[in-house]
């Protein structure tokens, strides 16, 4: 059964910490691994990474995939109050058609 | 860029009615949109691919003649959700193709919140 498990489920942090996400996933025909940010409606699209080894950024934000141990992790550096949110991980398989399956996520909360 | 609307954004409704909810790609076509389904604190879970001018795929445990799609036009995909009981509260999403390869391309609506009381 395909699997997609992230941690910390929750997390609280200060303003100006540096956060890690994680997210595995056990799939068949893996295709794309990819990161969303959702506040309270639709999921913003962040990353995808289908290479293992190349770090995406933009701004204060990074992703990573490791293809041989099947995870990534997103890191966001100098958090803000605004990077509060529900952080979701979704891998889209080579067979589904973009249809993604996805983490449980990790809620963030950044306080002042 | 790629916009999906969603409407109604809230509905609530008494047990045993029907309701349908609309999803529109406004400035691009899409064959292809997803349905999904987010209970509060947990992920989205696909409920059915939909297929403009097919029938949609549904995901196994998904009633196909629960939640009826129809997908008519390459801008637009219904969901309804027919003799809906409270547990059918839920928040529901759909996501659309704007084209192009990988799944970056997908675009998500706003959701509809639907309470069934």
């Amino acid at each position: 059964e395909d699997k997609v498990v992230q941690s910390p489920l929750s997390l609280v942090v200060h303003e100006g910490d540096t956060v890690t996400l994680n997210c595995s996933y056990e799939v068949t025909n893996f295709r794309s691994l990819l990161w969303y940010k959702q506040e309270k409606k639709a999921p913003t699209f962040l990353f995808m990474l289908t290479s293992s080894g190349i770090e995406k950024k933009s701004g204060r934000l990074s992703s990573i995939l490791d293809k041989k141990e099947l995870f990534s992790i997103l890191n966001i550096t100098a958090t803000q109050t605004g990077d509060s949110a529900v952080y979701l991980c979704a891998v889209d398989r080579s067979n589904s058609g973009y249809a993604l399956n996805f983490g449980k996520g990790t809620s963030l909360l950044v306080t002042p | 860029g790629a916009v999906v609307s969603q409407h109604p954004s809230r509905v609530i409704c008494k047990s045993g009615t029907s309701v349908k909810i609309e999803c529109r790609s406004l400035d691009f076509q899409a064959t292809t949109m997803f349905w999904y389904r987010q209970f509060p604190k947990q992920s989205l879970m696909l409920m059915a691919t939909s297929n403009e001018g097919s029938k949609a795929t549904y995901e196994q445990g998904v009633e196909k003649d629960k939640f009826l799609i129809n997908h008519a036009s390459l801008t637009l995909s219904t969901l309804t959700v027919t003799s809906a009981h409270p547990e059918d509260s839920s928040f529901y999403i759909c996501s659309a193709s704007s084209g192009g390869s990988g799944a970056n391309v997908l675009t998500f609506g706003a959701g509809s919140r639907l309470t069934v009381l």
